[in-house]
Formats: C-alpha cells, sequence, structure tokens
C-alpha cells in the first residue's frame, strides 16, 4: 500500500516567516509534486521533481522553491510566507497509473 | 488559463439514484483522464481512469465515459451512497508528461 506522509497536518506562521513542509513517500516513486489546493480553483501544481536533485516549475511557483536530496523527500519551502499563501499544500508521488496524495497541511499565515 | 473545466460547482442527489458529474478540456494532447475524491482534511484518493484509446471504463459503481470528438468526460455512479458525499476532481494528462491540470471540483451530496 502505498504511504505518502506529510510533517504538518495543521500549521499557523507569521507574515515574513520561512516555513518548511516536508513530505515523504515510501514507494520509491521518481516522480513528486506539490500543490495547493484553494475553493473554487482546485488543484494547482506549485512545483514537481522527476529525480533527486531535479525540479521544475509548475502552473505557480512564485513564491515557493523546493528540495529534492532524497528519493524519498521532497520539501517545499516559502521563503518569506505571506497572507496569500494560507491554503492547503498537498504532496503526490506518481506510479505510472497515477498519483498517489498525501494528507494536506493545512497552513494559516497571520 | 484552466486546461479542465468542472462547471458544476456542486451537486446533490438523492440515495440510490444516478449521480453524474460532468468534465471538458480544451488540451488535445490530453491522452489519460483521471478522477479523485477528496474528503475534508484528507487527501484526494484515485477513484477510477480511462485512456483516450476507449470510451468506456467501469469499475464496480462507479463508470467513467469519455467523448474525444467533444472534449468531454463524464463520471457516472450507481447507485449513489452517503458515503459518496465528497468533492470529486476531474484530472487530465498527456501521458508523456507526468504533470495532472486539475478541475475546480465538484461538491456531491447524497440525501437520505
Amino acid at each position: 500500500d502505498v504511504k505518502v506522509t506529510q510533517s504538518s497536518r495543521y500549521l499557523v506562521k507569521r507574515t515574513g516567516e520561512k516555513v518548511f513542509l516536508e513530505c515523504v513517500q515510501d514507494m520509491d516513486h521518481e516522480n513528486m509534486f506539490w500543490y495547493r489546493q484553494d475553493p473554487g480553483l482546485g488543484l494547482r501544481l506549485i512545483y514537481f521533481s522527476y529525480d533527486v536533485k531535479m525540479k521544475e516549475k509548475g502552473d505557480i511557483p512564485e513564491g515557493y522553491s523546493v528540495s529534492r536530496e532524497k528519493k524519498e523527500r521532497f520539501s517545499l519551502i516559502l521563503e518569506s510566507a505571506s497572507t496569500n499563501q494560507t491554503s492547503m499544500y498537498l504532496c503526490a508521488s506518481w506510479n505510472s497509473e497515477t498519483q498517489y496524495f498525501g494528507p494536506g497541511t493545512r497552513l494559516l499565515v497571520l | 488559463d484552466q486546461q479542465v473545466k468542472q462547471n458544476s460547482p456542486s451537486l446533490s442527489v438523492q440515495e440510490g439514484r444516478i449521480s453524474i458529474l460532468n468534465c471538458d478540456y480544451t488540451n488535445s494532447m490530453f491522452d489519460y483522464f483521471l478522477w479523485y475524491k477528496k474528503y475534508p482534511a484528507e487527501g484526494p484518493t484515485f477513484l477510477i481512469s480511462i485512456s483516450s484509446i476507449k470510451d468506456k471504463n467501469e469499475d464496480g459503481r462507479f463508470t467513467v465515459f469519455l467523448n474525444k470528438s467533444a472534449k468531454h468526460l463524464s463520471l457516472h455512479i450507481v447507485p449513489s451512497q452517503p458515503g459518496d458525499s465528497a468533492v470529486y476532481f476531474c484530472a487530465a494528462s498527456a501521458r508523456t508528461d507526468y504533470k495532472l491540470s486539475f478541475g475546480a471540483g465538484t461538491t456531491v451530496t447524497v440525501r437520505a
């Protein structure tokens, strides 16, 4: 059974703080993704990675960066959190048939 | 510009009846389509998929239909059950590219 875990379910941060969201998958998948989900907008792709140390921008990368030092771990970084980054963040990994999602991190930036 | 559109934000259906969810796409390069189900405070879970070489795929109570000429797909749930109350997302990809484009979602409420 594929498992994708995210380090936090809920986070509250202040404007300007640096925020790290961690994601780990246990199925040796090469492809990993970060999305944010907002009401009425569905899931929007922030960044993805095809392999260790590789990253590609998604549709809305501004204000975010990522790190993939190990195959199983993909981190999303908010360099200086802003209130418009308040959202649900979802990590996923891909096995050639579908993407498997983690439980999500609900981030509130005050 | 959203390439995958779910024009109905919500759907209410009586238990035991059919739920029909619709999805339209604009990118002719898309050749693989998926439906996900999402409960509040959980990540989306994969429901069913269809490749562009087919026009129908069935899995238990769930059937997905694809009309390539109209760039339209639909998900049928028969019979609808209370546990089906959730947000349903349509997604599409070009298989040469692992990225998925998602619709905005349809919230389904199954009434007892």
